[in-house]
């Protein structure tokens, strides 16, 4: 079984541009999450699609947001890019909501 | 909301010695609480997790044990291999998975060999 793949896997972009990263789930996951990870502030969660829906959201402003479209794939955009969302963003993605998560290799992104 | 802490941020040990991994939480409605691998360049691994109702878990050399009344559940690796070498997080599903997951700071394992 393949895993979860992120596209793309490195990103520079400069302060004030949006940027759109693509994650693919395990084939037959529903539930794809999507996390930040920084050397300061270490692993955060940013949100959790299920069946389309967004189950839960977490501390992070109204910049970040997702979606996930009826084959599971998932996106998240971040707009108004500012130099604190320096880091990688990973996907994770599992058949039972939060639980037995699998994770992709992540989405290094840098602004400049 | 959940606030997970994990100790020690680094661990030494020799290879064939065992490892613990301590982590406690905060909210008493977290009811499941994985354990992540990661090595440099990749996205953590699952290695372990265990559900409230349960006391400890064991898969070959690694078992993780909670106490829910201390709110606190621990790592435990027995003859460390250098393959081990990795930075391991601990995480609680923050109001019962409500909020999503919640993770530690991390602990950089190193192998000695």
């Amino acid at each position: 079984k393949a895993g979860v793949t992120q596209t793309p896997r490195y990103l520079i972009k400069t302060r004030g541009q949006q940027v759109t990263l693509s994650c693919s789930p395990i084939s037959g996951h529903r539930s794809v999450s999507w996390y930040q990870q920084t050397p300061g502030q270490g692993l955060q969660f940013l949100f959790e699609y299920f069946s389309e829906t967004q189950r839960n959201k977490g501390n992070f402003p109204g910049r970040f947001s997702g979606r996930q479209f009826s084959n599971s794939r998932s996106e998240m955009n971040v707009s108004t890019l500012e130099l604190g969302d320096s880091a990688l963003y990973l996907c994770a993605s599992s058949s039972s909501r939060l639980e037995g998560q699998y994770f992709g290799p992540g989405t290094r992104l840098t602004v400049t | 909301g959940e606030n997970v802490e994990q100790h020690p941020s680094t661990l030494s040990v020799q290879e064939g010695d065992s490892a613990v991994i301590k982590c406690t939480y905060s909210d008493s409605a977290s009811n499941y609480f994985p354990w992540y691998k990661q090595e440099l360049g990749k996205g953590p691994q699952l290695i372990i997790d265990i559900r409230s109702n349960v006391g400890e878990k064991k898969d070959q050399r690694i078992a993780v044990t909670l106490n829910k009344t201390a709110k606190h559940f621990s790592l435990h690796i027995t003859e460390t291999q250098p393959e081990d070498s990795a930075v391991y997080f601990c995480a609680g599903n923050s109001g019962g998975g409500a909020d999503g997951l919640t993770f530690g700071k991390g602990t950089h394992l190193i192998i000695q060999p």
